[in-house]
């Protein structure tokens, strides 16, 4: 089946460094979505996106979907404590509502 | 709108017993999706609810099993507990669905099996 796979698993970085998470699909996906989940919370939405190459911003989040629609990438800028926490990313799965990716957890060391 | 959702929060329970949690949609939202999250395996799809019809399992044996009121609100029963169902169970809903629906998570009814 579908199967969605983020690296890194693990991110701990000093506070105003940067961040990334990848996010690769074995499949074509009509549109990528990802999610935030703080510790002790939920997933919570952040962003969808849907063309090819599209590239998306949410303050000092940066989102892209990648040509052939097989990849995405979350960056983020100078990363601040409030940034701790998971993030998914999650596709259209055919037979469930969406395939999630195993997350990246992300530390900020202050 | 209020948010999903989901009780109890918490449960405790022994092996051999079975649970029931609850869920509360967001109005207006039909579909709803159950999923379980456990540290080492992430985010596992269970089932999804729309119109009171089970649109979709995921490779859960038949311990877990759920299903859809009218008003949308759905349950999800868990029978002979085994100590591996121990995880953080989430309820999410959204609209009708559409290709890959955005899900909107309540807070998790968190399940440790003794």
């Amino acid at each position: 089946g579908q199967q969605v796979m983020q690296i890194p698993q693990y991110q701990h970085v000093q506070e105003g460094e940067d961040f990334t998470t990848y996010c690769n699909s074995s499949t074509t996906l009509s549109n990528i979505q990802w999610y935030k989940q703080r510790p002790g919370g939920h997933p919570v939405f952040l962003i969808q996106l849907v063309k090819s190459g599209e590239v998306k911003k949410q303050k000092r989040l940066t989102f892209q979907f990648g040509e052939a629609k097989k990849n995405s990438s979350l960056h983020i800028t100078a990363t601040q404590t409030t940034d701790v926490g998971t993030y998914f990313c999650a596709g259209p799965g055919g037979n469930t509502p969406l395939v999630f990716g195993k997350g990246t957890r992300l530390s900020v060391i202050a | 709108k209020a948010g999903v959702t989901q009780t109890p929060r918490y449960l405790i329970k022994t092996r051999g017993q079975q649970v029931t949690l609850s869920c509360s949609p967001i109005s207006g939202h039909r579909s709803v999706s159950w999923y379980q999250q456990t540290p080492g395996q992430g985010l596992q799809f269970l089932f999804e609810y729309f119109s009171e019809t089970q649109r979709n399992k995921g490779n859960f044996p038949g311990r877990f099993s759920g299903r859809q009121f009218s008003n949308s609100r759905s349950e999800m029963n868990v029978s002979t507990l085994e100590l591996g169902d121990s995880a953080l169970y989430l309820c999410a809903s959204s609209l009708p669905r559409e290709d890959g629906d955005t899900q909107y998570f309540g807070p998790g009814t968190r399940l440790t099996v003794l």
